[in-house]
């Protein structure tokens, strides 16, 4: 299985809503990414997990908050988000942490839409 | 920080021509240097990428070459097919961090 999944697809909430995203892989990866895209613009890094821990936070407000249950699971919560936060959310995985040599999968991603 | 820039923004070319995306980056430490093409809402996906002890890596009628020296890598597309129209991202990684480049809209017509 080589394969990120993310749910759900499509999120539409509003600005008072708590929502979470979810992203999942099965490929014994250590290293798990959320990244915010917006339209026409490259995936933006958010946060990375090394070895369920998180290692990076690229300053990102915290109405977004991530979490790591276990090695296959990561999780976006999402809470008082603005209209701005709207975008295409994706997760990612790789290999090993320690070694930047590795590709990073994404996941198909959960378009957010904040009214 | 890693900077990635990307030239040009958007390419049109004919099919069957050759397409050159060029990107350069500020940190000397980043050490290997992915390229990923973008469908209409999908995800990214690797087709090549290159080691910083390695010049030059070909698959079929994708390339990619590196100039440590400059910090500039560049990504060749021969015999391009209307299938290869997409975004094409950059990137280069240092440490945990994937740092893209601002993207080029490629548009093979047939």
């Amino acid at each position: 299985d080589t394969e990120v999944t993310q749910t759900p697809k499509h999120l539409v909430m509003g600005m008072t809503n708590k929502k979470s995203l979810k992203c999942e892989q099965h490929m014994g990866h250590r290293a798990m990414y959320w990244y915010k895209q917006k339209a026409k613009k490259p995936p933006e890094l958010m946060f990375v997990y090394s070895y369920e821990k998180l290692s990076i936070n690229e300053s990102v407000p915290s109405r977004f908050s991530p979490e790591c249950p276990n090695s296959s699971l990561l999780n976006l919560h999402l809470h008082a988000l603005q209209p701005e936060d709207s975008a295409l959310y994706l997760c990612a995985s790789s290999q090993d942490p320690r070694d930047s040599f590795y590709e990073q999968y994404f996941g198909p991603g959960t378009r957010l839409t904040v009214t | 920080g890693e900077n990635v820039e990307q030239h040009p923004s958007t390419l049109s070319v004919q099919e069957g021509d050759s397409a050159v995306i060029k990107c350069t980056y500020s940190d000397s430490a980043s050490n290997y240097f992915p390229w990923y093409k973008q469908e209409l809402g999908k995800r990214p996906q690797l087709i090549i990428d290159i080691r910083s002890n390695v010049g030059e890596k070909k698959d079929q009628r994708i390339a990619v070459t590196l100039n440590k020296t400059a910090k500039h890598f560049s990504l060749h597309i021969t015999e391009t097919q209307p299938e290869d129209s997409a975004v094409y991202f950059c990137a280069a990684v240092n440490t945990d961090k994937l740092i893209f480049g601002t993207g080029t809209r490629l548009q093979v017509f047939p």
